[in-house]
């Protein structure tokens, strides 16, 4: 069965440093997704993205963050300059369609710590 | 977005089925009910997903009455391996952003 991947699976970082998280997702999906989750809380919707450009983001998706298919396979998440509370376990998700009956696939997850 | 609201935690033993009860007194005419699985440092996962009435397929069932103000997710015979956080989620066929609540941890027993 196809599925997303995301690498790293753990990244430790410090504090103002820039990290970029990798996902792959489903071959023949068009919609592509971040959430997050911090240790203990809920799963939390960061952007969605399709046909090139980011088509809604949370209020958590400020400007230190940014996303980016950079070839036919891969989508990035990028956080430019990360703080403390970065830290979280970070979902890529896909799925075939944009609705909300579509199934989204998750990936394992990034954990990020910053230090 | 509908509110729902779920059991914190449920304990069950191994061969049992556990129904899980969500509630989603507003949810609207476009609203689907759609249940995700989420095993410890893991991410989501689709279960089911329903509208009215009862679905079923190869893991779970879903239950929603006529009045669709909260559905029953059924875990037939579980195993260990069914322990897990369950996310219930209502959300509008238009929208594809998922909105997870804390989530119910079902704790199965041997």
């Amino acid at each position: 069965e196809p599925e997303v991947t995301q690498t790293p699976s753990h990244q430790v970082t410090q504090m103002g440093q820039e990290v970029i998280l990798r996902c792959v997702p489903i071959s023949n999906h068009l919609y592509f997704y971040w959430y997050r989750q911090i240790l203990g809380q809920k799963v939390e919707f960061l952007v969605s993205f399709y046909n090139n450009e980011i088509s809604e983001k949370s209020e958590i998706f400020d400007d230190q963050f940014s996303v980016e298919r950079p070839d036919g396979s891969n989508f990035t998440l990028k956080i430019r300059s990360t703080k403390l509370e970065d830290s979280a376990m970070y979902f890529c998700a896909s799925s075939e369609g944009g609705t909300g009956t579509d199934t989204q696939y998750f990936g394992p997850g990034t954990r990020l710590t910053v230090l | 977005l509908a509110k729902t609201t779920q059991p914190i935690s449920m304990d069950s033993y191994e061969g049992q089925e556990v129904n899980i009860t969500c509630s989603h007194n507003n949810i609207a005419t476009n609203d689907y009910i759609t249940w995700y699985q989420q095993f410890p440092s893991q991410g989501p996962r689709f279960i089911i997903q329903g509208y009215k009435t009862k679905v079923t397929n190869e893991v779970a069932s879903l239950f929603i009455p006529a009045d669709r103000k909260s559905s029953t997710l059924s875990l037939p015979r579980v195993s260990l391996s069914d322990t897990a956080v369950y996310y219930c989620l209502v959300g509008r066929s238009n929208d594809y952003k998922l909105s997870f609540g804390a989530g119910t941890t079902v704790t199965v027993r041997a």
